[in-house]
């Protein structure tokens, strides 16, 4: 069965920690991973895209990893503020299916 | 990217009525998904909503319990039908604008939350 994972399910650090979020997938055939954010009560907001091709994705102090063999993705949040407290969910794309699996999740909280 | 927006931004039903949720795109996408998000779970694909024929389902929606109109590029409707409070969830829609697939990235609405009584 196709999965995502993620771990930790929660976390809670001082402000200005650099952290890092991991994302587990079962099979290493995916067409991409996007990683998003989503507020309490609101939709997705999209973080990074990593195409297959690609090992790493970079937008502001947010930096993604794909390491396909592994089946896994990290998250790296660098100098974390209060405002990236939401939760964090990546979502995976296998090949042969075409459809987007979410993983479960890890709620962070950044405390001032 | 692409701006969705989604009406009502929340309800709360009476068990065995329906609601009737709509997605609308600023731009003109082939596809387009919903989705439900339980409370305190991950999202799971309801259906894929292609422009001109029927919507796709995943395993465990039913299109009478779930039915999906798409008449145009930039619009789509969901009605959860024959509400149980089992279906409180928030509902979203979401458009990959970027090409055919459903794997280039997709952008979402910021969803309906349904609290059903």
């Amino acid at each position: 069965k196709q999965e995502v994972t993620q771990i930790p399910a929660a976390l809670s650090v001082p402000e200005g920690e650099n952290l890092v979020l991991n994302c587990s997938f079962t099979d290493s055939a995916i067409y991409n991973l996007q990683w998003f954010r989503q507020d309490p009560g609101k939709g997705l907001t999209s973080l990074l895209l990593i195409q297959s091709s690609q090992r790493e994705q970079t937008s502001g102090r947010l930096n993604a990893s794909l390491d396909k063999s592994s089946g896994r993705s990290t998250l790296y949040i660098a100098a974390s503020q209060p405002g990236d407290s939401a939760t964090y969910l990546c979502a995976v794309v296998y090949s042969g299916t075409y459809k987007y699996i979410f993983g479960t999740g890890t709620r962070l909280k950044v405390l001032a | 990217s692409a701006v969705i927006s989604q009406k009502p931004s929340r309800d709360i039903c009476q068990r065995g009525t329906s609601l009737t949720i709509q997605c609308q795109v600023d731009s003109q996408v082939t596809m387009m998904f919903w989705y439900r998000q339980q409370p305190g779970q991950s999202l799971t694909l309801i259906a894929t909503a292609n422009q001109g024929s029927e919507a796709t389902y995943e395993s465990g929606f039913v299109i009478d319990k779930f039915p999906i109109s798409r008449p145009n590029l930039t619009f789509s409707t969901l009605t959860v039908s024959n509400m149980s409070p089992e279906d409180s969830s928030i509902y979203l829609c979401s458009v990959a604008p970027s090409g055919r697939a459903s794997y280039n990235e997709q952008f979402f609405g910021p969803g309906t939350r349904l609290t059903v009584l």
